[in-house]
């Protein structure tokens, strides 16, 4: 039982590029998540996944993208990358069988756009 | 999302004393939860409450739920080294609206340091 696993650790963009960060939760979850965190600004919503086959907007989704894949799996995606996204991303997940909203997070991927 | 006033921002504690932290919102919550972050890593969730009233530890943790269900504390008992870190508390509100189910509220954190 890995909890969330997110992929990559580290990355390094120009700007411009574009890229996928993955992540997948093993805990059977309905609802996962991803945010950024910086320093400062503590943890902010980018986008939200109440359920399999559904997405929602949080409150920075602007230059983001997110696929749902499957209930395991939740991507997100910068098309093209700019230095202001530069920060750390963290996917997470919750929603236990029981109902009990219990939150877990991945490790993290660090992102640098230079 | 929104964040949540959590205090104080800081604490500097010698090994061995206790500390206290707290979250206050101006909306009502159903779910309160604690974490810990250490450097380069992810949050690790420490306590999670449900009901208010509710007084749950964990080791030499121990957090409540406020009885008015805005705010929320955690305690940490005869601290030790290995209590250095961030710690921030996350709040869930009621099922009212798709716009807002799901969405966590965060507090800005608590950097605990400890010194022998």
């Amino acid at each position: 039982n890995a909890g969330v696993t997110q992929t990559p650790k580290f990355q390094v963009l120009k700007t411009g590029q574009s890229m996928t960060l993955q992540c997948a939760q093993d805990m059977n979850h309905n609802s996962m998540y991803w945010y950024r965190q910086d320093p400062g600004m503590g943890l902010r919503l980018i986008y939200y996944s109440a359920s399999e086959g559904t997405t929602d907007k949080g409150e920075v989704p602007n230059g983001y993208n997110v696929s749902r894949l499957n209930k395991r799996e939740f991507s997100l995606r910068l098309e093209s990358a700019a230095p202001s996204q530069t920060s750390v991303y963290f996917c997470a997940s919750n929603g236990t069988p029981k109902g009990l909203y219990e939150q877990y997070f991945g490790p993290g991927t660090r992102l640098t756009v230079t | 999302g929104q964040q949540l006033n959590q205090s104080p921002q800081s604490m500097f504690i010698q090994e061995g004393e206790d500390v206290s932290m707290n979250c206050t919102s101006s909306s009502i919550f159903n779910t309160w939860l604690w974490y810990k972050q250490d450097p380069g890593e992810g949050p690790v969730l420490l306590i999670a409450l449900y009901k208010a009233g509710e007084l749950t530890s964990n080791g030499r943790l121990t957090a409540q739920f406020g009885i008015t269900r805005k705010d929320s504390f955690l305690n940490i008992s005869a601290s030790i080294p290995s209590d250095v870190g961030i710690y921030f508390c996350a709040g869930l509100g009621p099922r009212y609206g798709a716009d807002s189910w799901g969405k966590f509220q965060f507090g800005a954190g608590t950097q605990v340091v400890v010194t022998p």
